[in-house]
């Protein structure tokens, strides 16, 4: 089992319409999660950080998070062609880990919204 | 906010040549600085992870004599993929770290060909 697992689509949805990305992982003990969107040749961005259970909001976007079910996901309403891209989960390190810090990706799953 | 400089934006290269790229750090220490390989509609896969002043730790199956990286200081990291082939054309992207918080900044990418 991938530590971050991100359905890959394509998710195609309506212009106006809300999108709805998951991300499931692995490791229990996750603390906080993130999410990027990614343009296609350019490097991904940080969209929200979330780390407590429950909703986060900030614009168009919502983040959930249910650490009991080790889900979080990337609510994105009236969503816009410009929203089109691929939206990346990232899981950071455990405190106290040997990892170095470094981020699991999930592989990612394209949006298209189509007008 | 925090900015990493990623320069190449892009590089063309003849096959058996060194090519070098590089990332600062333009507002704050980048303490750790992780380096990305990007395939066409693929995940970010981790080469490796360089701590400032220390050597850097690869990622399984990457070979550390082919991807030289130098993290000198603490806002200055670079890249240099030695004697590249074609195999090697890829988006490469770095991302610093500052200390242990959970701000991860990326530089914007490299896109690598090699001819």
């Amino acid at each position: 089992q991938k530590e971050v697992e991100q359905n890959s689509g394509p998710l195609s949805v309506p212009e106006g319409a809300i999108a709805s990305l998951n991300c499931t992982y692995s490791d229990r003990g996750s603390q906080s999660f993130f999410w990027y969107r990614q343009y296609s040749g350019k490097s991904p961005e940080l969209i929200m950080f979330i780390y407590s259970n429950g909703d986060k909001e900030d614009g168009r976007f919502t983040a959930q998070l249910n650490k009991a079910s080790q889900y979080v996901s990337l609510l994105i309403r009236d969503s816009q062609p410009s929203d089109s891209a691929t939206y990346l989960c990232a899981v950071p390190p455990l405190a106290g880990g040997t990892s170095y810090g470094k981020l699991t990706f999930g592989q990612g799953t394209i949006l298209t919204v189509h007008p | 906010g925090a900015v990493v400089s990623q320069h190449p934006s892009w590089v063309i290269c003849k096959s058996g040549t060194s090519v070098k790229i590089e990332c600062r750090s333009l507002d704050f220490q980048a303490t750790t600085m992780f380096w990305y390989r990007q395939f066409p509609k693929q995940s970010l896969m981790l080469m490796a992870t360089s701590n400032e002043g220390s050597k850097a730790t690869y990622e399984q199956g990457v070979e550390k004599d082919k991807f030289l990286i130098n993290h000198a200081s603490l806002t200055l990291s670079t890249l240099t993929v030695t004697s590249a082939h074609p195999e090697d054309s890829s988006f490469y992207i770095c991302s610093a770290r500052q200390g242990s918080g959970y701000g991860y900044t990326f530089g914007s990418g490299t896109r690598l060909t090699v001819v």
